[in-house]
């Protein structure tokens, strides 16, 4: 069945620093979204990608979706303590009803 | 955004007992709705996709009898923990699917504890 491959796991970084978790389907995707979830929060949806090769930006945040649309990655510029959360990528599949979630990346950021 | 309620957002109950929470989308219709579990530190586990005026669809392994979900209207689905076990303690959380858009907007979450 479909898998979405998520990683690191696990992201410790200085204040400053950039960061970059990656996404990786093992088929095609439709779309593919980006949550986030602060600790002892729940996951709020931060955006959504479709077109093979798209790239949007959300202030400090830029998201990439493949050209072959099986891979994405979500990049944060300059971490701020307010970036820290865990980050879910989640893929749906090309004529599916499914949305599958990575297992996320937890990201620490140090003051 | 769109907003989704769940109530409640911590429950404990007795071993034996069954438990029910509610999912309401407040400003938006939906006709999907997700219940997911996520354990301490973990990603979302779906448990069952909820599809209104039909059966819900659920995840191999879990079991149907035991997580009866009902989505009788557009805005609110349940989902009612049947004869609760320890084993059962978790972190229930139910998404809001927007159509043609697919994104989810979750719940806020339940926690729930059998003692």
């Amino acid at each position: 069945g479909q898998q979405v491959m998520q990683i690191p796991q696990y992201q410790h970084v200085q204040e400053g620093e950039d960061f970059t978790t990656y996404c990786n389907s093992s088929t095609t995707l439709s779309n593919i979204q980006w949550y986030k979830q602060r600790p002892g929060g729940h996951p709020v949806f931060l955006i959504q990608l479709v077109k093979s090769g798209e790239v949007k930006k959300q202030k400090r945040l830029t998201f990439q979706f493949g050209e072959a649309k099986k891979n994405s990655s979500l990049h944060i510029t300059a971490t701020q303590t307010t970036d820290v959360g865990t980050y879910f990528c989640a893929g749906r599949n090309t004529g599916g009803f499914k949305t599958i979630f990575g297992a996320g990346t937890r990201l620490f950021v140090k003051a | 955004g769109a907003v989704v309620s769940q109530h409640p957002s911590r429950v404990i109950c007795k071993s034996g007992t069954s438990v029910k929470i509610e999912c309401r989308s407040l400003d938006f219709q939906a006709t999907t709705m997700f219940w997911y579990r996520q354990f301490p530190k973990q990603s979302l586990m779906l448990m069952a996709t909820s599809n209104e005026g039909s059966k819900a669809t659920y995840e191999q392994g879990v079991e149907k009898d035991k997580f009866l979900i009902n989505h009788a209207s557009l805005t609110l689905s349940t989902l009612t923990v049947t004869s609760a076990h320890p084993e059962d303690s978790s972190f229930y959380i139910c998404s809001a699917e927007k159509a043609i858009s697919y994104e989810q907007y979750f719940g806020p979450g339940t926690r729930l504890t059998v003692t």
